[in-house]
């Protein structure tokens, strides 16, 4: 199973890129890497997921290196509802186990 | 709205109790995943069943039990209820077609309160 390190907590203001990086360092070939988002007392939410290189949508974009050990979110201009934790998420189809990390912490400051 | 639906949302009872958590995944979606998530704290797996198999557990307390029925909703069994078992209980469900992971859907959880 690949373990997945975040750092605990970033802080930013309203309108900057944020950026958060996952480390993972024992990916398996087949696994994907999968970001949620999840507000206090809510079920977490799908972002985004990729495979390699980058991938994006309308509020996120992935990146991920050509060795597949870390990845990053980035979020542009951040506003106040970004204010969350989000977790990033290694498996592939035939992972039974999905265990998310201790997830990010993002505080958006005005 | 994910789809998802779990119930009770809200429960209080007193230690050394059992309680059911029941979920409903969406429809089509054979996989069912619960997470226990203490305030503040991450998300625990307990356990994963696909189309009514037990696929995978983890740190599950021998206290707690799961089952997936034919018609694919999952139970959560929570007995001998202490303290430290009150938490928000997620039911996440998941097609598990194509390459990754599937999206995982979560429901609004249950809000377990042991007294």
């Amino acid at each position: 199973l690949a373990k997945t390190t975040q750092p605990i907590s970033m802080d930013s203001y309203e309108g900057q890129e944020v950026n958060i990086t996952c480390s993972h360092n024992n990916i398996a070939t087949n696994d994907y890497i999968t970001w949620y988002q999840q507000f206090p007392s809510q079920g977490p939410r799908f972002i985004i997921q990729g495979y390699k290189t980058k991938v994006t949508n309308e509020v996120a974009s992935l990146f991920i290196p050509a060795d597949r050990k870390s990845s990053t979110l980035s979020l542009p201009r951040v506003s106040l509802s970004d204010t969350a934790v989000y977790y990033c998420l290694v498996g592939g189809r035939n992972t039974d186990k999905l265990i998310f990390g201790t997830g990010t912490r993002l505080q958006v400051f005005p | 709205d994910s789809g998802v639906t779990q119930t009770p949302k809200h429960l209080i009872t007193a230690t050394g109790q059992r309680v059911t958590l029941r979920c409903s995944p969406r429809s089509g979606d054979l996989s069912v995943y619960w997470y226990q998530q203490s305030l503040d704290q991450g998300l625990q797996f307990l356990i994963h069943y696909y189309n009514g198999e037990e696929r995978a557990k983890g740190n599950i307390l021998e206290r707690f039990s799961a089952q997936q029925f034919p018609d694919l909703h999952s139970e959560l069994n929570l007995s001998s209820l202490e303290l430290g078992d009150s938490a928000l209980y997620f039911c996440a469900s998941s097609v598990r077609t194509g390459r990754g992971t599937g999206e995982l859907f979560f429901g609004e959880g249950s809000r377990l309160t042991v007294l």
